[in-house]
């Protein structure tokens, strides 16, 4: 148990439209990820947030777009989806400084028709 | 650009043959290399961090070992709930915070 919860577990959505998928943190953590893992491949680096501001970003267009709270939660908003935007959606907290161990989520399984 | 490379990409053992994955990596400046077990549908889950070459951590039937280009997970006489993803990645002094992720390898262990 990682202390990671993310939600809704499952999500389906049409080509355009925008999504919000949700992260809370384990208590404490300062360091929040987030990840896009298409089926048989290994998780993508979208981007990082520290004490609530984007800190380092992958190779993902603007309308990906993040925020993070005080209260440990986090959200990834996608903006105009397209369908190969259909992956699973991973967040990972961890503690800056602490050995920079990622701790998982169950993710989000976001499909786009 | 960090670079991960994990083979093979799938590996089918019975129940006590020992066997090893590989992870090789190119990375400017090396901060860590973590491995992660992934099951079906769910996260991954966090295995081990090696810092430096020389350096292995064991748990259970499981031990890692990293080198200055690669790291090994050999496992030990699998069980069937063994099977499951191995994930490796790593972290660069260039890239705070990102985990750039090889494919991974898919084992499956079987009675």
């Amino acid at each position: 148990e990682t202390g990671v919860t993310q939600s809704p577990t499952h999500l389906i959505k049409t080509r355009g439209q925008q999504v919000t998928l949700r992260c809370s943190s384990q208590s404490g953590h300062n360091t929040v990820s987030w990840y896009q893992q298409a089926l048989g491949q290994g998780p993508q680096f979208i981007f990082q947030y520290y004490r609530e501001e984007e800190n380092g970003r992958g190779n993902f267009p603007p309308r990906f777009s993040g925020l993070q709270f005080p209260n440990y939660s986090s959200e990834l908003n996608v903006n105009a989806l397209e369908l190969d935007d259909s992956a699973l959606y991973l967040c990972a907290s961890s503690l800056s400084g602490a050995k920079n161990i990622q701790y998982f989520g169950a993710g989000t399984r976001l499909s786009v028709l | 650009e960090d670079q991960v490379t994990q083979s093979p990409e799938a590996l089918r053992l019975q129940e006590g043959e020992s066997s090893s994955l590989n992870c090789s990596y190119t990375v400017s400046g090396l901060r860590g290399l973590f491995w992660y077990r992934q099951d079906p549908g769910k996260g991954p889950e966090f295995l081990f961090t090696l810092y430096s070459a020389g350096e292995e951590k064991e748990k259970e039937r499981l031990k890692a070992t990293l080198t200055k280009k690669e790291s090994f997970l050999h496992i030990t006489a699998p069980k069937p709930e063994d099977s499951a993803t191995y994930l490796c990645a790593v972290q660069s002094t260039d890239s705070w915070g990102k985990f750039q992720f090889g494919a991974g390898t898919q084992v499956v262990v079987t009675p």
